[in-house]
């Protein structure tokens, strides 16, 4: 168990729909990334924050969107979705707050479906 | 710029050896290694910062050719619980906040 609970763990929905996957990270953890890993894909990074502040945008879509609120929590959203859209959403945390990214602690991941 | 690993894949007998590599196109600050076993998340494995340096973990260790912008993982004498994907990650710059994955090296270790 890394510590990091991401919730829901499974989700379907239809295109053109939007959802929220949400984040918690370990506790102490300032730093929250997204990660997307579709069936032939590796990790595609989409985006990081630190306390709170948006620090790092990778392959982010427009149709995508992410916070990080003041408890630390972070929620990543998608909106107008589509076929491709289907992936293992997976977020990770980190100390933070010093040079360089350090260990992740990845949870399990949130698979989204596109039907 | 993702990194580049090589090979795909690899297929080993239990107690032989592999060599995974990752290079990249672009000076590197640190190169990361995970590993994923099916159906679940990413697992640290070690952080090399540039310099040159030479880390292990149990019989798993890694070299960072700071000139080459490579680095190789080294897995001695495989187990069977070495089985999964092996993601290298590699960071341009200590103050950016993103760590770029490879496409990933499926290692498969048999009996």
């Amino acid at each position: 168990d890394s510590g990091v609970t991401q919730t829901p763990k499974h989700l379907i929905t239809a295109t053109g729909q939007r959802v929220t996957l949400r984040c918690s990270p370990r506790s102490g953890d300032l730093s929250v990334y997204w990660y997307q890993q579709s069936l032939d894909q590796g990790l595609q990074f989409l985006i990081q924050y630190y306390n709170g502040e948006e620090r790092a945008k990778g392959n982010i879509l427009e149709r995508f969107s992410a916070q990080q609120f003041p408890d630390l929590h972070s929620e990543l959203n998608l909106s107008s979705l589509e076929l491709g859209d289907s992936a293992l959403y997976f977020c990770a945390s980190s100390v933070g707050g010093h040079t360089g990214v350090g260990e992740l602690f990845f949870g399990e991941g949130s698979r989204l479906t596109v039907l | 710029q993702q990194p580049v690993q090589s090979p795909q894949a690899v297929i080993l007998r239990e107690g032989e050896d592999a060599v995974i590599n990752c290079s990249s196109s672009k000076a590197l600050y640190s190169v990361h290694w995970y590993r994923q076993k099916h159906g679940e998340a990413p697992v640290f494995l070690m952080i090399l910062l540039k310099g040159g340096e030479q880390k292990g973990h149990e019989k798993i260790s890694a070299s960072f050719n700071e000139k080459k912008q490579q680095s190789s993982l080294y897995l001695t004498a495989s187990q069977l619980s070495y089985s999964g994907t092996y993601f290298c990650g590699t960071e341009i710059s200590g103050n950016t906040g993103k760590l770029i994955f490879g496409q990933g090296t499926t290692l498969q270790v048999k009996p």
